[in-house]
């Protein structure tokens, strides 16, 4: 693994199902973050994690939930989904701290459709 | 609140400069980030300004402006690789000491031949 990755690449999904979207990074990072990306709306934080063991909700976590067991990993749960909660989901890193420059680092995304 | 503005979209022709513009509301102030994102691949981390002035790389340099609360990003010699969205970015006041960022809504650029 280099970086970060997310799982799965897309997936389609009934209303009220749940869904646990994968990420894993191995650059050893304190703090982790997911987004939600959708058109014109640019990158919206759902929960972040400081460091393992502490996690804190950001600007849209309603209907979302995360943990953050170990360093590595930082699984975004939708409890029951709805369809607004489609959407291209990134999960990203960073040092955390008060670093020279702040540079998170982006997974490659997850396309979830709810229907 | 916090909030930063940036145009929706740009256009410019192959070997041209563009400047894409952001300004921001912020209660406190840590830094202007600048990522860039093709279609359908991740935002990537393109340059950071703490203090005013210019800071280049390569045919990309960004300029900040604290007083003013405003910064650009400048592409030169633009080629069609070029063409994506770019987003600015500053910490979050309110997140202490942490790199939870407020993201702009992204400038898309396209780059014509």
């Amino acid at each position: 693994i280099a970086g970060i990755t997310q799982a799965p690449t897309s997936q389609i999904l009934a209303a009220g199902r749940r869904m646990t979207l994968r990420c894993t990074q191995d650059m050893r990072h304190n703090a982790m973050y997911w987004y939600r990306q959708d058109l014109g709306l640019g990158l919206r934080l759902i929960h972040y994690s400081n460091t393992a063991g502490t996690t804190g909700k950001g600007e849209v976590p309603d209907g979302y939930s995360v943990s953050r067991a170990n360093t590595d990993d930082f699984p975004l749960t939708l409890a029951s989904a709805v369809p607004s909660q489609t959407s291209v989901y990134f999960c990203a890193s960073s040092d955390g701290g008060w670093g020279i420059d702040n540079e998170q680092f982006f997974g490659p995304g997850t396309r979830l459709t709810v229907l | 609140g916090q909030s930063l503005e940036q145009p929706s979209e740009v256009t410019a022709v192959e070997g041209a400069i563009v400047q894409i513009n952001c300004t921001y509301q912020t209660s406190g102030f840590y830094g202007l980030s600048w990522y860039q994102q093709h279609d359908g691949g991740a935002p990537t981390f393109l340059s950071y300004n703490a203090l005013d002035g210019l800071e280049e790389t390569g045919r990309f340099s960004s300029f900040l402006s604290r007083s003013d609360s405003y910064g650009y990003l400048l592409l030169q010699e633009l080629q069609m690789k070029d063409s994506a969205s770019y987003f600015c970015a500053v910490r979050d006041p309110r997140a202490g000491n942490t790199d939870k960022l407020i993201f702009g809504t992204g400038t898309r650029l396209q780059v014509f031949p």
